[in-house]
């Protein structure tokens, strides 16, 4: 089945210490990638997108992720944390075989201490 | 633009109730979806349209929801009988013609007590 994971439901880092959030997909070819960024009570902002080219794919607020085809992987990562970005983050697939929707992760919640 | 709106932000309403949510899109946006969010998960895909037309609705929308967009901008998210499984966050997204990034409203809370 088609599907999108995200193996890590919180993660806890220091501010400042680099981040990565691990997501994998189960498509048959390379769908459309994406991570979003939900603070609570909040809708979804989008971070970044991936769609060909260029593997490594920059994104705002200093976020970048690689897409690794071998792996079926599009880890979401920031080189120093802020207390800021403690928010949920989510990795999403679009797929158009599967229907001209948005398939999301159940999510990965971040916690920075500092 | 002020982006995508939804109301209310949050309904509290007594099983058995009916309730009708509203999106209102990014203007000229032509494709409008609905989302459901429940704790610890991400949106599940309930619907969605390309202008006014439907075109696709997840087997998560029983006969009780209902959505509609009447003349491709607005949409209202109707669902019938509440019960308390329905208890989630509905968002809203829209996207441009021919564009790919999808656009979120900050979503309807709903509580069915």
């Amino acid at each position: 089945a088609q599907s999108v994971t995200q193996p890590d439901i919180h993660i806890t880092v220091s501010e400042g210490a680099s981040l990565e959030l691990r997501c994998n997909y189960s498509y048959g070819a390379t769908p459309y990638l994406f991570w979003y960024v939900q603070s609570p009570g909040q809708g979804l902002q989008l971070l970044l997108k991936y769609f060909s080219g260029d593997t490594l794919v920059q994104g705002i607020k200093g976020f970048e992720a690689e897409f690794k085809r071998s792996q079926s992987s599009f880890n979401l990562r920031k080189p120093s944390v802020h207390w800021s970005d403690a928010a949920e983050y989510f990795c999403a697939v679009h797929a158009m075989e599967y229907g001209n929707k948005l398939v999301f992760g159940a999510g990965t919640i971040l916690r920075v201490k500092s | 633009d002020t982006g995508v709106s939804q109301n209310p932000r949050h309904k509290i309403t007594k099983r058995g109730q009916n309730v009708t949510f509203r999106c209102d899109p990014i203007s000229e946006h032509n494709r409008l979806y609905w989302y459901r969010q429940t704790l610890g998960q991400g949106p599940e895909f309930l619907t969605y349209f390309q202008n006014e037309a439907q075109l696709e609705k997840s087997r998560l929308l029983s006969d009780r929801f209902s959505a509609e967009r009447p003349k491709g901008s607005f949409s209202t998210l109707e669902i019938q009988r509440t019960e308390q499984g329905d208890s989630a966050m509905y968002l809203c997204a829209s996207i441009a013609s021919g564009g790919t990034e999808a656009f979120f409203g900050q979503g309807t809370r709903l509580t069915v007590v």
